[in-house]
């Protein structure tokens, strides 16, 4: 059965400080993966997906950017953190049928 | 542009009662799925139900069903014999072929009183 990883699931970090989020897959290749953010009582904005290996598609400008280095990898990262950026983040993947399931989610708080 | 609307910022039900959450989409599309997902307070997102547009037959999973009005772009969801396990925040989404993506409502917060 295929299980989609995150972490880590709560990080607290500065204003300007770096960031990398990682989210695997497992028991699946080649999917579509996604990131989305959800801030505090809101619903979901996505913000990057990929439909393969190095291929990135980047729905909202920002201060961050995504990565897929590896068929199964997708990862979440910034160079300097804005106090915008806190949210909760959840990485999902696509099942031939079109339907997302999501990961745990990570928490992060800039302050 | 594709919208998802859910006018019911909460709800609240008795357990063992029945409740529909509604939602209303906007699409030039003819060909597209319809989600139902609920969020508890752990935050994981979770897949309840599930519809495809071309199909005529609403959708059931178990105490979970839709009510899906194509004409009329709208998409229910129906939660019978509530249980306090139910009580979460519940998104309905919408994906086309031509986006390639989900577009979510901004949620219904569902409470469930014993």
């Amino acid at each position: 059965s295929q299980t989609i990883h995150q972490w880590p699931a709560t990080l607290v970090q500065p204003v300007g400080s770096p960031l990398s989020l990682e989210c695997t897959v497992e028991g699946t290749s080649n999917p579509n993966l996604y990131w989305y953010r959800q801030a505090a009582g809101r619903g979901l904005q996505l913000l990057f997906y990929s439909v393969g290996i190095g291929q990135i598609s980047s729905e909202v400008p920002q201060n961050l950017s995504a990565s897929r280095p590896q068929d199964r990898q997708f990862i979440l990262s910034s160079k300097k953190l804005l106090l915008s950026d806190s949210g909760f983040y959840l990485c999902a993947w696509e099942r031939t049928s079109y339907e997302q399931y999501f990961g745990p989610g990570t928490r992060l708080t800039v302050t | 542009a594709q919208t998802v609307t859910q006018s019911q910022p909460e709800m609240s039900v008795q357990e063992a009662e029945t409740v529909t959450l509604s939602c209303t989409y906007d699409t030039s599309e003819s060909d597209y799925y319809l989600f139902w997902y609920k969020q508890p307070p752990s935050r994981q997102m979770i897949l309840v139900i599930r519809q495809e547009a071309y199909k005529q037959q609403n959708a059931t999973e178990n105490r979970f069903s839709v009510n899906f009005q194509k004409a009329a772009k709208s998409f229910s969801l129906k939660i019978s014999d509530s249980q306090l396990g139910d009580a979460a925040m519940y998104f309905c989404a919408y994906f086309t072929y031509n986006t390639d993506k989900l577009i979510f409502g901004t949620g219904t917060r569902l409470q469930v009183f014993p």
